[in-house]
């Protein structure tokens, strides 16, 4: 069975510019999450979404944004980026069931300048 | 607000020599999830193990095990028989939340393992 795949893997931008990272899930996991992680903040939530709907959000500004499709492939935009911007994104994926643990993919390096 | 702590920046263990990860962890929802996740150096996130908040037996997968003291809202996380490429970050992380109302993972800030030859 396939991972969970990000892509890009890495990714430069300047700031005001806008950017959209991609998440595919595992087959037949419905349940996509979204983390940011720095150095300073550590990993830090950012929404998850199921069946097409955002279910939980954490606490960003509403540059941030997601969607989920019906294939359960996910979609982050982050607009007006800002240096502070600048981190690893993780999505995780789960299947919905009693532990419901994350299965990761291996991130989006975002830098911006 | 729930909360994940994890109070070791770093941690040094000799190879083949067992180590313990603390964590600590506040809710008030009496339903909720205790999870450990390995990150190397690649970045990827690797779970490692799971204890729910009803299990009654501590949780253990291979050399990983999980020292869950439900009244003092400790779950750490024991490595036997360090090895090499036990180096890493360690993350402790708690899911709250069940069926449609959705759930968030929040992780405390990681504990490095440095594994000496």
């Amino acid at each position: 069975k396939a991972g969970v795949t990000q892509t890009p893997r890495y990714l430069i931008k300047t700031r005001g510019q806008q950017v959209t990272l991609s998440c595919s899930p595992i087959s037949g996991h419905r349940s996509v999450s979204w983390y940011q992680q720095t150095p300073g903040q550590g990993l830090q939530f950012l929404f998850e979404y199921f069946s097409e709907t955002q279910r939980n959000k954490g606490n960003f500004p509403g540059r941030f944004s997601g969607r989920q499709f019906s294939n359960s492939r996910s979609e982050m935009n982050v607009s007006t980026l800002e240096l502070g911007d600048s981190a690893l994104y993780l999505c995780a994926s789960s299947p919905v069931g009693h532990d419901e643990k994350l299965f990761f993919g291996s991130g989006t390096q975002l830098s911006v300048l | 607000a729930q909360k994940i702590t994890q109070t070791q920046p770093g941690m040094f263990v000799q190879e083949k020599e067992a180590v313990t990860l603390d964590c600590t962890y506040d809710t008030s929802d009496p339903s909720y999830g205790l999870f450990w996740y390995k990150q190397p150096s690649s970045g990827e996130m690797i779970f490692l193990i799971y204890q729910g908040s009803y299990d009654q037996q501590n949780a253990t997968e291979g050399r990983y095990s999980l020292n869950f003291q439900k009244a003092r809202k400790s779950a750490n996380l024991v490595i036997s028989a360090s090895q090499l490429g036990d180096s890493a970050m360690y993350f402790c992380a708690m899911r709250e939340g069940m069926g449609t109302g959705g759930f968030k993972t929040i992780f405390g800030a990681g504990t490095r393992l440095f594994v000496k030859a």
